[in-house]
């Protein structure tokens, strides 16, 4: 079945530091990907929808400029937090779709972002 | 815009018994997709199971079905003989038709399961 990976699953990096997470569509092609953050008992919160070959659409109250993303191909979208500090640690997860309408979303696993 | 809300924060069910987990959501579509999604604590989102609003019939997937409400925007998820393997973070999350949309989660019922 379709799977989505994302690398690394835990990050550690000192404040101030660029971290990025990848995110791979490993037996589709990806046009559309989400990038989620989630706080440990708490709902997903939708950052931004990254389109292939057009720049990602940030949720209200993202920073784009702290959050890149880049979604270059149809199987890697990419998230850079830049600059990070230690209010950006937490738990981000993808999820990508298939370019056929009403295809179903499936996630990565997450990475575990702790910036110290 | 639309909105999901799971009014259970913690729901716990005995082993070998029948939970269910609620959730109701406002939009102005009539047409739309309803999904359960389960999180484990490896924190992989597994599906549960999905809805098209426009079939009236309920989806069932083995011990996992739903009471779909759709006059009154409700859409609950029974889960029937539970097993330990059943704990977990379940969100209720909604989504319009097309591949561009986005979905939006509820804040989720942490499912604790008594053996």
């Amino acid at each position: 079945g379709a799977v989505v990976s994302q690398h690394p699953s835990r990050v550690i990096c000192k404040s101030g530091t660029s971290v990025k997470i990848e995110c791979r569509s490993l037996d589709f092609q990806a046009t559309t990907m989400f990038w989620y953050r989630q706080f440990p008992k708490k709902s997903l919160m939708l950052m931004a929808t990254s389109n292939e070959g057009s720049k990602a659409t940030y949720e209200q109250g993202v920073e784009k400029d702290k959050f890149l993303i880049n979604h270059a191909s149809l199987t890697l979208s990419t998230l850079t937090v830049t600059s990070a500090h230690p209010e950006d640690s937490s738990f981000y997860i993808c999820s990508a779709r298939a370019a056929s309408l009403n295809s179903p979303l499936h996630f990565g696993n997450g990475t575990r972002l702790t910036v110290t | 815009a639309q909105t999901v809300t799971q009014s259970q924060p913690e729901m716990s069910v005995q082993e070998a018994e029948t939970v269910t987990l609620s959730c109701t959501y406002d939009t102005s579509e009539s047409d739309y997709y309803l999904f359960w999604y389960k999180q484990p604590p490896s924190r992989q989102m597994i599906l549960v199971i999905r809805q098209e609003a426009y079939k009236q019939q309920n989806a069932t997937e083995n011990r996992f079905s739903v009471n779909f409400q759709k006059a009154a925007k409700s859409f609950s998820l029974k889960i029937s003989d539970s097993q330990l393997g059943d704990a977990a973070m379940y969100f209720c999350a909604y989504r319009r038709p097309g591949y561009g949309n986005k979905l939006v989660f509820g804040a989720g019922t942490i499912l604790r399961v008594k053996s």
